[in-house]
């Protein structure tokens, strides 16, 4: 069992659908929890950080994190054709010299 | 634009050239990262300087040899590559190379090996 699981799609939604990314975890000892964009032909972007549970809110996007089943979830409001990229998750834990990554969900946003 | 700056953008050599791939950041980070990426799959760590010092080779061929000439360059070293090893190689840096801190990468080298 990998130790980052996330749903590769790949997802297409109609413009202005509310998206939902979700990666769930085995390892308990993951505390510190992020989202990243990536383009094609373009390296991945930092979108969201967070290390604790509940929910961060930046402009349309929400991470929440539910460290008791070990699901982390990315909400993207209002999505756009702009938005159409693969969304990577990935943890930390204190102590670890490098992130593990999920394998990534490729989405598209039609307009 | 990112904060990390790769060069080349793409890169096609023979298997038996040598060439470099250069990183370089400028936001005082003290913790450079190679990654190799193949189409549809995350990035899969190869090196880890911290501090300049190497912390993590992750079992990567020897025909991969990195270098931190200072806290804001990073090289790798390519040379007798394979088909193989065709791939996306991204640069990240972070604060400090522990798991609370978010990476940032580059854009990446489009490697293509003849």
């Amino acid at each position: 069992q990998k130790e980052v699981e996330q749903d590769p799609g790949p997802l297409s939604v109609p413009e202005g659908a509310i998206v939902s990314l979700n990666c769930t975890y085995s390892n308990s000892a993951f505390q510190y929890f992020m989202w990243y964009r990536q383009y094609s032909r373009k390296g991945p972007e930092l979108l969201m950080y967070t290390y604790s549970s509940g929910n961060k809110e930046d402009g349309r996007f929400t991470a929440q994190v539910d460290k008791s089943s070990k699901y982390i979830s990315l909400f993207i409001r209002d999505s756009q054709p702009s938005d159409s990229a693969t969304y990577l998750c990935a943890m930390g834990e204190t102590g670890a010299n490098n992130l593990f990554f999920g394998t990534g969900t490729r989405l598209t946003v039609i307009p | 634009d990112t904060e990390v700056t790769q060069t080349p953008k793409h890169l096609v050599m023979g298997m038996t050239n040598k060439k470099s791939l250069k990183c370089e950041q400028h936001m005082g980070h003290r913790a450079m990262y190679w990654y190799k990426q193949k189409a549809k799959k995350p990035p899969e760590l190869m090196f880890v300087y911290s501090y300049e010092k190497l912390s993590i080779n992750e079992s990567v061929p020897s025909r991969f040899s990195p270098e931190c000439p200072n806290s804001s360059l990073l090289n790798l070293h390519l040379h007798a590559l394979q088909p193989e090893d065709s791939a996306l190689y991204l640069c990240a840096s972070s604060q400090f190379s522990t798991g609370d801190q978010p990476q940032h990468f580059g854009d990446g080298t489009r490697l293509s090996i003849l």
